[in-house]
């Protein structure tokens, strides 16, 4: 079973616009990371924003985390047509390091 | 580039049939997990292994089996193959005592007809 849910499940923008993708999650969690994928390919770590952390930013990602909702939000400023891709929460609860993913929001960025 | 590796990328197997795929870890991470990823969906998690012994399990039946071997690379083998078993297959490794992002492989692509 997945964790998380994305929100939206697709989403299409022009190159230039801000995407904002939405997570949700129901268990409480050690951390949450963002991870991207493009059409049938791995998964590459974006982000990672701890339980005790409320926003984190890595370049033109922004990302925040509201654990008494229990949801999160990848924003991505100044879009371009090479963020094109599926792009997945995912929650870490517990010992170990399984990563329990939600179904993602594929974004398409028109150039 | 993650430095996890996989192979097959691509294979086509029929029901009932049985399937191994390999995964190389990163250098210096002694964790490797595995995931499942139907089309469509986020991956799934299968199961993980530490120090060669499964060290956590998902929602997946026993034929669904791994090994790790000593220089920390890996096996998924899955048995008596399903058509539902069609999916993208992540490796994925990472430092079992840093709770920090997985790396992951290209995957391998199993189709079952």
């Amino acid at each position: 079973s997945q964790q998380g849910e994305e929100d939206p499940q697709a989403l299409s923008i022009q190159e230039g616009e801000n995407a904002t993708m939405n997570c949700s999650y129901k268990t409480s969690i050690n951390n949450l990371q963002w991870y991207r994928q493009n059409s049938g390919r791995g998964l590459v770590h974006l982000i990672l924003i701890r339980s005790n952390e409320r926003e984190k930013h890595s370049g033109r990602l922004r990302v925040t985390l509201d654990t008494s909702k229990k949801s999160s939000s990848l924003l991505i400023t100044a879009s371009r047509a090479a963020d094109t891709a599926s792009y997945f929460c995912a929650t870490l609860s517990g010992a170990g390091n399984m990563l329990t993913f939600g179904g993602g929001t594929r974004l398409m960025v028109k150039p | 580039e993650t430095g996890v590796t996989q192979s097959p990328t691509h294979l086509i197997k029929t029901r009932g049939q049985q399937v191994t795929l390999r995964c190389s870890s990163q250098s210096g991470h002694n964790t490797v997990s595995w995931y499942q990823q139907a089309l469509g969906q986020g991956p799934q998690f299968i199961f993980q292994y530490y120090r060669e012994e499964e060290n956590g399990r998902g929602n997946f039946p026993p034929r669904f089996s791994g090994l790790q071997f000593p220089n920390y690379s890996s096996e998924l083998n899955v048995n008596a193959l399903e058509l539902d078993d069609s999916a993208l297959y992540l490796c994925a490794s990472n430092i079992l005592d840093v709770p920090g992002e997985l790396f992951f492989g290209e995957g391998s692509r199993l189709t079952v007809l």
